[in-house]
């Protein structure tokens, strides 16, 4: 399997653009994680799907943010308006479900957002 | 309130010379107790899972342990490979909540 992966790599834009970061889980796995990450607030969950659908969005910092999956295989996290500080690297992980816990995440590579 | 606490957040050693990062937690009831790997500009990688006290699991150099308040992540004569940040997660709300991790540095 190819693992998770993450379109773009890198991405660079200007304050006021609409920023599109896409996701592809590993093929089985029902869970879908999306998270961002800081120097100074490290690793932090934004919203996770179950099955396509939204689980929990509680992370998701604004009404700026919103993640989409239309099916098992796809998903987005749009930002729109950008802001210098959602510069961040954004993960997107995916796993298997865990009755009673959860299982393993594996991560994509992530996508270096600046936004200037 | 933190729930995930790392330590040190920086570990300098010398290639070979033993050591054991901290990771303490305040969630009741523990689930599950995950440790990953991260080198620069990757993802995180998985490395152990833990569930109850007195677990312990090994790979390589590495041995993670889990008490009722804390695991340890104990490397036994690291080579500079092992360099890296380490980061350890509980389970929560059927979520993971990751520490800030400790970044390690071995030097030949």
């Amino acid at each position: 399997d190819a693992g998770v992966i993450q379109s773009p790599r890198h991405e660079v834009t200007e304050m006021g653009q609409e920023v599109t970061l896409r996701c592809k889980p590993i093929s089985g796995h029902d869970y879908l994680f999306w998270y961002r990450q800081t120097m100074m607030r490290g690793l932090e969950l934004l919203i996770y799907f179950n099955n396509n659908v939204p689980i929990d969005d509680s992370g998701m910092p604004e009404d700026r943010f919103s993640a989409k999956m239309p099916n098992a295989s796809f998903s987005t996290l749009k930002i729109q308006p950008s802001e210098p500080r959602d510069s961040a690297v954004y993960f997107c992980a995916s796993s298997l479900p865990l009755p009673g816990s959860v299982d393993t995440q594996y991560f994509g590579p992530g996508t270096r957002l600046t936004v200037l | 309130e933190d729930q995930v606490t790392q330590s040190p957040e920086a570990l300098r050693l010398q290639e070979g010379e033993s050591s054991s990062l901290n990771c303490s937690y305040t969630v009741s009831g523990l689930r599950g107790l995950f440790w990953y790997r991260q080198d620069p500009g990757k993802g995180p990688e998985f490395l152990f899972t833990l569930y109850s006290a007195g677990e312990e699991k090994e790979k390589e150099r590495l041995k993670a342990t889990l008490t009722k308040k804390e695991s340890f992540l104990h490397i036994t004569a690291p080579k500079p490979e092992d360099s890296a940040t380490y980061l350890c997660a509980v389970v929560w709300a059927d979520k993971l909540i990751f520490g800030t991790g400790t970044r390690l540095q071995v030097f030949p």
